[in-house]
């Protein structure tokens, strides 16, 4: 069965230093998200993306943060100087949309650690 | 703007009891509602979803929903859970029409104890 891959599973990196979080959606999807869950928090939108370009973004979506589609498989996301509260576990999720509604699959996630 | 309130962040039960997790939103549009289901070390499941018809929803092992506009819940129960479904349940919102993002809840943590 296809599945949403992420990598890596876990990052540590060190306050302001940049990190790109990478997934692989399946295959013949068009919608493609990025979500984070502080822990103990809730989970929270970041970014919806569609034919190449950002469809919606949260407050939480700064200039620090970015997301890219480089090759037509991944979808990135990249945070250019990181700060402790950026610490959370992130979730990419695509969805096929063949409808006025379809399924988000969810990646396992990335486990971000800033020192 | 759309919010998700669940009202437990730990519900523990017994083996074969019966459980219900509960799920109340705020929205000013009409919305799809959700369950997601997320077990350890993996990502989040769609359990169940309600887009229209029937206000009752399954899922294929044993879980429902009911929508209650009246009430603004979408409340998860099961009859009898079994160890298996320990995991973490999120109730989510998309309005209709939009982007497709999802607004979650805080999560419910299952307990099935022995």
């Amino acid at each position: 069965e296809p599945e949403v891959t992420q990598t890596p599973s876990h990052q540590v990196t060190q306050m302001g230093q940049e990190v790109i979080l990478r997934c692989v959606p399946i295959s013949n999807h068009l919608y493609f998200y990025w979500y984070r869950q502080i822990l103990g928090q809730k989970v929270e939108f970041l970014v919806s993306f569609y034919n190449n370009e950002i469809s919606e973004k949260s407050e939480i979506f700064d200039d620090q943060f970015s997301v890219e589609r480089p090759d037509g498989s991944n979808f990135t996301l990249k945070i250019r100087s990181t700060k402790l509260e950026d610490s959370a576990m992130y979730f990419c999720a695509s969805e096929g949309r063949e409808g006025p509604y379809n399924e988000q699959f969810f990646g396992p996630g990335t486990r971000l650690t800033v020192l | 703007a759309q919010s998700v309130t669940q009202l437990d962040s730990q519900v523990p039960v017994f083996e074969e009891a019966p459980v219900e997790l509960r799920c109340n939103y705020s929205s000013s549009v009409s919305v799809y509602l959700f369950w997601y289901v997320q077990y350890p070390n993996q990502g989040l499941q769609l359990l169940l979803k309600y887009l229209s018809g029937s206000t009752l929803v399954e899922s294929i092992n044993g879980f429902e929903a009911e929508f209650n506009k009246s009430q603004t819940s979408f409340h998860l129960r099961k009859p009898s859970v079994h160890i298996s479904d320990t995991a973490e349940y999120f109730c989510a919102v998309s309005d209709i029409g939009n982007t497709g993002k999802l607004i979650f809840g805080q999560g419910t943590t299952l307990q099935v104890k022995p």
